[in-house]
């Protein structure tokens, strides 16, 4: 069974610019929800897709925006860079409710894209 | 307002035992989560409570009392590879998954 997965790990950018962060859940999870987490700092809730569509959506401004896809993978797209949006961009999956077994609603967390807004 | 407190740093001694408390206050509750965080690694999951009272799970355990919006996470036997991050996490009681994170703890294990 493979885990969530995301790419790219690191990356820089320059302010004003433009950036897109993928991730691939985990096997049978069809919920995805994306995380920003600064440096000594809990993460924080940006958004959350299921069957494709946003149905959460925390306190960031419209150019965080996001994309699920059939196969149930996520794009964060972050746009006119600023430097305090440099974090570690964290993707978490989880199973369906009711899925069988013990269902906590666990996150899954993937090992998260570090961005650096220079 | 949504508002998780837990403590910044902690220190202890391998071998011994550590509590990491948690406080919280949110407009809704749908279970309260602990993860645990390696620097520059993914959170992982390591307990759940919904119900009030202890939950344990080898050398770590959760308890949970609502009525006091308080939480806390004891490792015992502690080991040097416990030194890490300690996020206590709550689910609200809207129709998404999402968690509400504390700061995290920083547990330092000394030899």
């Amino acid at each position: 069974e493979t885990g969530v997965t995301q790419s790219p790990t690191h990356l820089i950018k320059t302010r004003g610019q433009q950036v897109t962060l993928r991730c691939s859940s985990q096997s049978g999870h069809n919920t995805v929800s994306w995380y920003q987490q600064a440096l000594g700092q809990g993460p924080q809730f940006i958004f959350q897709y299921y069957r494709e569509e946003e149905n959460g959506r925390g306190n960031f401004p419209p150019r965080f925006s996001g994309l699920q896809f059939p196969n149930y993978s996520s794009e964060l797209n972050v746009n006119a860079l600023e430097l305090d949006d440099s974090a570690l961009y964290l993707c978490a999956s989880s199973p369906p409710r009711g899925s069988g077994g013990v269902n906590t609603g666990e996150l899954f967390f993937g090992e998260g894209s570090r961005l650096t807004v220079l | 307002g949504q508002n998780i407190d837990q403590p910044t740093e902690m220190t202890a001694t391998e071998g011994a035992i550590v509590q990491i408390n948690c406080t919280y206050q949110t407009s809704g509750f749908n279970g309260l989560f602990w993860y645990q965080q390696h620097a520059g690694e993914a959170p992982t999951f390591l307990s759940y409570n919904v119900l009030d009272g202890l939950e344990e799970k080898g050398r770590f355990s959760s308890f949970l009392s609502r009525s006091k919006g308080y939480s806390y996470l004891l490792l015992k036997e502690l080991q040097m590879k416990d030194s890490a991050s300690y996020l206590c996490a709550v689910r609200d009681g809207g129709a998404t998954n999402k968690l509400i994170f504390g700061t995290g703890t920083l547990l330092a294990v000394q030899p």
